[in-house]
């Protein structure tokens, strides 16, 4: 099963507004990893937060990790067409020891011009 | 650097087929996979390697093989393919899981 669970499946916004997406997942964790994926494309790392971070900022993203809940956030602010993807959660579990990722299944995030 | 690269793009097979898919990094990354992504779900690990000669099951490996004899390639095999296998692979490579760099994908139509 996956480890990443995404919330919402998908997010349909106006350019200039925020996007919010959520990440909740099971076990215990060395980082947490936020990839895009523009159609017919291959996944794009774009951030990723160690367990002992809380919040971490790249440009327009903004992530935030909460351990005892097991989830993550990812905001993306002043949102543009081109942020139109779907974005994944991906975990690197501890008892897996380091040497893969488990993803969830990815919200579609659609902006609207 | 041309980064990660998949061949073919696309491929079509009827039931019972066999066919490699091939992944080729030029990062000199230890670590590779390969994942497979239907519509409506996330990436599922079918397989990985953390090293030349080494292989390792993911969370879907039925139905494939892999073959790791040199480090900059990652072969994904079919030997008999079904029609549950039509997907999008993606291979992707990295120094460690902290972050994958992932290939543009093959289409498998599976007739």
């Amino acid at each position: 099963s996956q480890q990443g669970e995404e919330d919402p499946q998908a997010l349909s916004i106006q350019e200039g507004e925020n996007a919010t997406m959520n990440c909740s997942y099971k076990t215990s964790i060395n980082n947490l990893q936020w990839y895009r994926q523009n159609s017919g494309r291959g996944l794009v790392h774009l951030i990723l937060i160690r367990s002992n971070e809380r919040e971490k900022h790249s440009g327009r993203l903004r992530v935030t990790l909460d351990t005892s809940k097991k989830s993550s956030s990812l905001l993306i602010t002043a949102s543009r067409a081109a942020d139109t993807a779907s974005y994944f959660c991906a975990t690197d579990a501890r008892e897996t020891s380091g040497s893969r990722l488990t993803f969830g299944e990815g919200t579609q995030l659609t902006v609207n011009p | 650097n041309a980064g990660v690269t998949q061949t073919p793009k696309f491929r079509v097979l009827k039931t019972g087929q066999s066919m490699t898919l091939l992944c080729a990094q030029d990062m000199n990354h230890e670590y590779m996979y390969w994942y497979r992504q239907d519509p409506g779900m996330g990436l599922r690990l079918i397989h990985y390697s953390v090293g030349e000669g080494t292989t390792a099951k993911g969370e879907v490996p039925d139905g494939y093989n892999v073959s790791r004899l040199k480090k900059q390639n990652f072969l994904l095999g079919l030997e008999s393919a079904a029609p549950s296998q039509t997907s999008v692979y993606f291979c992707a490579s990295s120094y460690s899981p902290r972050t994958q760099y992932f290939g543009p994908g093959t289409r498998l139509l599976v007739l």
